[in-house]
């Protein structure tokens, strides 16, 4: 089983529309949650953060965590062509001290 | 802030040749990894360094691969000798408190292509 699992995609949505995606992670002991975008050929770069269970809402984004599911996820609302990208996931592991992060979900938004 | 600077930005060897990637984190950061990043393994950190001390190197690959980091301004990978295997993007990023919040600002990392 891998540390943190998520659907690689691509996720196609059209322009406006909610994109969801989701995040599973094996480490009972992760306490904060992280979401890295990653453009093509760029790197990466932090845009949520998510420390209790609960959804967190900033702007058109909205982190979700259940930690009992161990299962944590981003929402977009209004999705937009810019938001094309891959959505890292990167629970902190208390166990091993560091971001573990998952493969990415490639999210397409199309006009 | 300039950010973290990364070189050189690719690199192209021949299998055998020893590579030396190098960055420069963002000044006040304590914290500094080194991470890999392919399409099969995805991003997979390498090593990272506290107030220039190594902390965790247990994703190195192997003995081909070492750090350093000599002052809290530079770090080198070094890969000697390269295979092909070891082509990837290799990304600096320095944090400060990463533990806390999670937050690392990387480079724009270095393209390594050995044939």
């Amino acid at each position: 089983q891998k540390e943190v699992e998520q659907n690689s995609g691509p996720l196609s949505v059209p322009e406006g529309a909610i994109a969801s995606l989701n995040c599973t992670y094996s480490d009972r002991g992760s306490q904060s949650f992280f979401w890295y975008r990653q453009y093509s050929g760029k790197s990466p770069e932090l845009i949520m953060s998510i420390y209790s269970n609960g959804d967190k809402e900033d702007g058109r984004f909205t982190a979700q965590l259940n930690k009992a599911s161990q299962y944590v996820s981003l929402l977009i609302r209004d999705s937009q062509p810019s938001d094309s990208a891959t959505y890292l996931c990167a629970p902190f592991s208390g166990g091993y001290n560091k971001l573990i992060f998952g493969a990415g979900t490639r999210l397409a938004v199309h006009p | 802030d300039a950010g973290v600077i990364q070189s050189p930005r690719h690199e192209v060897t021949e299998m055998g040749q020893e590579v030396t990637l190098r960055c420069k984190p963002i000044s006040g950061h304590d914290y500094l990894f080194w991470y890999r990043q392919t399409m099969m393994r995805g991003l997979e950190l390498l090593i990272y360094f506290n107030n220039n001390v190594p902390i965790d190197d247990s994703g190195m690959p192997e003995d081909r691969f070492s750090a350093k980091m000599p002052n809290a301004s530079f770090s080198t990978l070094k890969i000697q000798p390269s295979e092909p295997r070891d082509s990837a993007v290799y990304f600096c990023a320095s944090s400060f408190r990463q533990g806390a919040t999670g937050e690392l600002f990387f480079g724009e990392g270095s393209r390594l292509t050995v044939l």
